[in-house]
């Protein structure tokens, strides 16, 4: 089946690393993303990793992957107030995308 | 930095009225999607358009919806009769060739169905 799982909250202090987990179910997906959500905004699509890669690192971002367990996260380091976002994990199958719920990352002073 | 634009950001209506969602995807892209999102849940696949058709559709996507591209630069999603439950954020996307992982959305349509 089609299933993206991840919590639906996280709160972290400033300047600490964020890391938001995710799990999947389906096997055969290509890539695997990270979406961020600013509040009045689209979907905008911060990283993606391709299936058969298990990290994936861009400026404060790190992507791991464990294909074997279905287990996407996403850390972000030195989290500043403007990484305050609803931030979805989601997948491809075919030629669509299937997300999570979208984890709300809350920033603590 | 080209983007996809959504009119109207917000959408009341009654149900049983006729919606029709506009968005102008990124001018030479060829591939184009709605999704959506009710509150509190997960944004959820509803179609696929390429060369002028329907190439994949979730059982979301019933008779009561419809795509279209009138023009060389417009995307609609149609809603004929609409029920409370369609009350959600409409996400258009689009993206240059099949590469699903370089997928642009808009901003969203907020529909409200009273």
């Amino acid at each position: 089946g089609e299933d993206v799982e991840q919590s639906l909250f996280l709160s972290v202090r400033e300047g600490d690393s964020s890391v938001i987990n995710c799990t999947y179910t389906d096997s055969s997906s290509t890539y695997l993303y990270w979406y961020k959500q600013e509040p009045g905004a689209g979907l905008q699509l911060l990283t993606y990793i391709f299936s058969n890669m298990d990290m994936k690192q861009d400026q404060r971002l790190t992507v791991l992957l464990n294909k074997k367990d279905k287990h996407l996260s996403l850390r972000i380091a030195d989290t500043q107030t403007g990484d305050s976002a609803i931030y979805f994990c989601a997948e491809s199958i075919h030629d669509k995308i299937i997300f999570g719920k979208g984890t709300r990352l809350h920033i603590l002073p | 930095e080209p983007e996809v634009t959504q009119t109207p950001s917000h959408q009341v209506t009654q149900m049983g009225q006729e919606v029709i969602l506009r968005c102008v995807p990124i001018s030479n892209h060829l591939y184009f999607y709605w999704y959506r999102q009710i509150l509190g849940q997960k944004v959820e696949f509803l179609v696929s358009f390429y060369n002028n058709e329907i190439s994949e559709k979730s059982e979301i996507f019933d008779d009561q919806f419809s795509v279209e591209r009138p023009d060389g630069s417009n995307f609609t999603l149609k809603i004929r009769s609409t029920k409370l439950e369609d009350s959600a954020m409409y996400f258009c996307a689009s993206s240059e060739g099949g590469e699903i992982e370089k997928l642009f959305f808009g901003s969203g349509t907020q529909l409200s169905v009273l």
